[in-house]
């Protein structure tokens, strides 16, 4: 019940084309709901992030829509550039003591020239 | 401001050996977490240190051990090394509190187990 399930595992999409990761979850105490970039050879950095208050959250061209009903969340890269390519991971946390994050399984994303 | 490091960068032992990785926090934040990052996985919570004790643990076994110092900076301390804890051990470190859930990770080491 503590898993995030993302997919998909890899995308290739062209610059200025619109990426799109999905991402759900089964436990309903989860109430942050991060994006993390990892290029290779470092630590994840903080995209954007949401709570589950709202639908959705806009920063420059990262976008999450957030689906409570569906328990379901994504992140969407418009006009996606090369130097987007990168691995993206989805995360949520529960408001234990530790607020620890559960990760998804990651997306390798490579925008063509 | 100062971001999150890590020591080792790389570090490579043999099985039943024991391991130090360092984190220093950023600066600000009060609250540092570890995780382990397998080839082409996600990275899995190890523990939390809040103010010099353990606040949380995932699913390792005690052979994983840490410490969190005055200061706030921490160690992972691994006892007993198996071929599967060759990884990538990430600490983020965060400002402790029941609403606030950003955290800042560092560079990582990486752990060969030969």
């Amino acid at each position: 019940q503590q898993q995030v399930k993302q997919s998909p595992q890899s995308l290739i999409v062209q610059k200025g084309g619109i990426s799109i990761i999905n991402c759900a979850y089964e436990n309903t105490a989860f109430d942050y709901f991060p994006w993390y970039q990892q290029f290779p050879g470092k630590g994840p950095a903080l995209l954007i992030a949401i709570r589950p208050d709202v639908s959705e959250k806009k920063e420059g061209r990262f976008t999450i829509s957030f689906n409570k009903s569906a328990k379901q969340f994504s992140l969407h890269i418009m006009d996606s550039q090369p130097g987007d390519s990168a691995t993206y991971f989805c995360a949520a946390a529960w408001p234990g003591s530790a607020r620890q994050l559960t990760f998804g399984s990651g997306t390798q994303l490579t925008v063509l020239p | 401001e100062t971001g999150v490091t890590q020591s080792p960068t790389h570090l490579i032992k043999t099985r039943g050996q024991q391991v130090t990785l360092r984190c220093s926090s950023q600066s600000g934040h009060n609250t540092v977490s570890w995780y382990q990052q397998a080839l082409g996985q996600g990275p899995q919570f190890i523990f939390q240190y809040y103010r010099e004790e353990e606040n949380g643990r995932g699913n390792f076994p005690p052979r994983f051990s840490g410490l969190q110092f005055p200061n706030y900076s921490s160690e992972l301390n691994v006892n007993a090394l198996e071929l599967d804890d060759s990884a990538l051990y990430l600490c983020a470190s965060s400002w402790g509190g029941v609403t606030y859930n950003e955290q800042f990770f560092g560079p990582g080491t990486r752990l060969t187990v030969l």
